[in-house]
């Protein structure tokens, strides 16, 4: 059972443009929304992260778009460069009761490219 | 800050054999350390996670005696692949939390190559 959807599974974008992934999820206990980017060979790196008591999180190009009641959170890329061509995994997970947060169950990720 | 690194970043090993992956992190002390594991154009699957002192909590599906995990210390944990066979090539990635955070901070990974 497949936790977090993502979509679309590849995007190109022209420079300048809006990039957009989607995701959405079916276990109401997440209460953790990161998104990645991962260049090949190297490990994930966190771009941005939002809680659900928030429907928008902006920082810099990067803003999460969050909907509880659907279920479904996007990363928006706002005018994309050549360098943000990447991977994107969009993630969640939720806290634990004795504090601390639990394992991060991934999307299958967006290959997007940006042309110059 | 928030840096996480893993040694080696990459590994051949013959069939058989046993290879240990350390992660460490270097400006903070992680209550928490993950592993995960990546295969080529795949996303990342949560194998395992441990505390520091404590037992590893294994995913469904994740052999506990052919993946050993120790975490040892608040800023280092250590993945053993015993046994290694062609099938446990792949990336391995460890994240580290610290206290009751959320952010997961991930290493480099490193690639395993079993022939």
């Amino acid at each position: 059972q497949q936790q977090v959807k993502q979509s679309p599974q590849s995007l190109i974008v022209q420079k300048g443009g809006i990039s957009i992934i989607n995701c959405a999820y079916e276990n109401t206990a997440f209460d953790y929304f990161p998104w990645y980017q991962q260049f090949p060979g190297k490990g994930p790196a966190l771009l941005i992260a939002i809680r659900p008591d928030v429907s928008e999180k902006k920082e810099g190009r990067f803003t999460i778009s969050f909907n509880k009641s659907a279920k479904q959170f996007s990363l928006h890329i706002m005018d994309s460069q050549p360098g943000d061509s990447a991977t994107y995994f969009c993630a969640a997970s939720q806290h634990l009761q004795g504090g601390g947060a639990d394992g991060l169950t991934f999307g299958k990720g967006t290959h997007l490219i940006i042309q110059p | 800050g928030a840096v996480v690194s893993q040694h080696p970043s990459w590994v051949i090993c013959k069939s058989g054999t046993s290879v240990k992956i350390e992660c460490r992190s270097l400006d903070f002390q992680a209550t928490t350390m993950f592993w995960y594991r990546q295969f080529p154009k795949q996303s990342l699957m949560l194998m395992a996670t441990s505390n520091e002192g404590s037992k590893a909590t294994y995913e469904q599906g994740v052999e506990k005696d052919k993946f050993l995990i120790n975490h040892a210390s608040l800023t280092l944990s250590t993945l053993t692949v015993t046994s290694a066979h062609p099938e446990d090539s792949s990336f391995y990635i460890c994240s580290a939390a610290h206290g009751a955070g959320y952010e997961q901070y991930f290493g480099p990974g490193t690639r395993l190559t079993v022939t």
